[in-house]
């Protein structure tokens, strides 16, 4: 079968950085989705790879190993609007996107 | 309309009713895209569409239909809805398969 894991929840403090892990088991590979959903609104794009290493965005990095089925989604210098849920998300062979469950990202003061 | 739009907001509906989604997209994207997404789980897709006059089903297509007729609009319908359909509806699009998805603000239904 097809699985993203993610973990459920994380907290962190504002200013600092954090870093939020994918894995994922899927029939076939044509890119992984970073999304960000604050709560009660439409996901929104940040990122995708399809290549192996890192792609930065501002404050946001997106980093891929497809050999090993895994991606991080990096935040530096965390703002209190970054709280929300961030959601991981792979292509497969029939160009689906395949989602995870999402991360929810609690910033602190 | 700047990019897509979606009808009702909310809605709460009686078990057995007929219920139509409506989604609407002005950015020319040739595929578009029906999901639900209910608390603990991803987003799941239930119907999508690559581009007018196609469509095909998802991961949940069952107790849902969607039409295709023209390039903007995505209407999914519930025949007879049952509570198990009760979730946050989100329609969206993209320009090319394997580009990103743009979102609508989604639709909160309640089926009780």
């Amino acid at each position: 079968g097809q699985n993203i894991d993610q973990p459920t929840e994380m907290t962190a403090t504002e200013g600092a950085i954090v870093q939020i892990n994918c894995t994922y088991q899927t029939s076939g590979f044509n890119g992984l989705f970073w999304y960000q959903q604050h709560a009660g609104e439409a996901p929104t794009f940040l990122s995708y790879n399809v290549l192996d290493g890192l792609e930065e965005k501002g404050r946001f990095s997106s980093f891929l190993s497809r050999s090993k089925g895994y991606s991080y989604l990096l935040l530096k210098e965390l703002q209190m609007k970054d709280s929300a849920s961030y959601l991981c998300a792979v292509m497969d062979s029939n160009y689906q996107l395949i989602w995870g469950a999402g991360t929810k990202l609690i910033i602190k003061p | 309309i700047a990019g897509i739009t979606q009808a009702p907001t909310s809605q709460i509906l009686a078990a057995g009713r007929r219920m139509t989604l409506r989604c609407t997209q002005d950015m020319r994207h040739n595929a578009m895209y029906w999901y639900r997404q209910d608390l603990g789980l991803g987003l799941r897709l239930i119907h999508y569409s690559n581009t007018a006059g196609t469509t095909g089903k998802g991961e949940v297509p069952d107790g849902y239909s969607v039409s295709r007729a023209n390039t903007d609009d995505f209407p999914l319908t519930l025949a007879s809805a049952v509570p198990s359909q009760t979730s946050v509806y989100f329609c969206a699009s993209s320009d090319d398969l394997n580009n990103e998805q743009f979102f609508g603000p989604g639709t909160r239904l309640t089926v009780l």
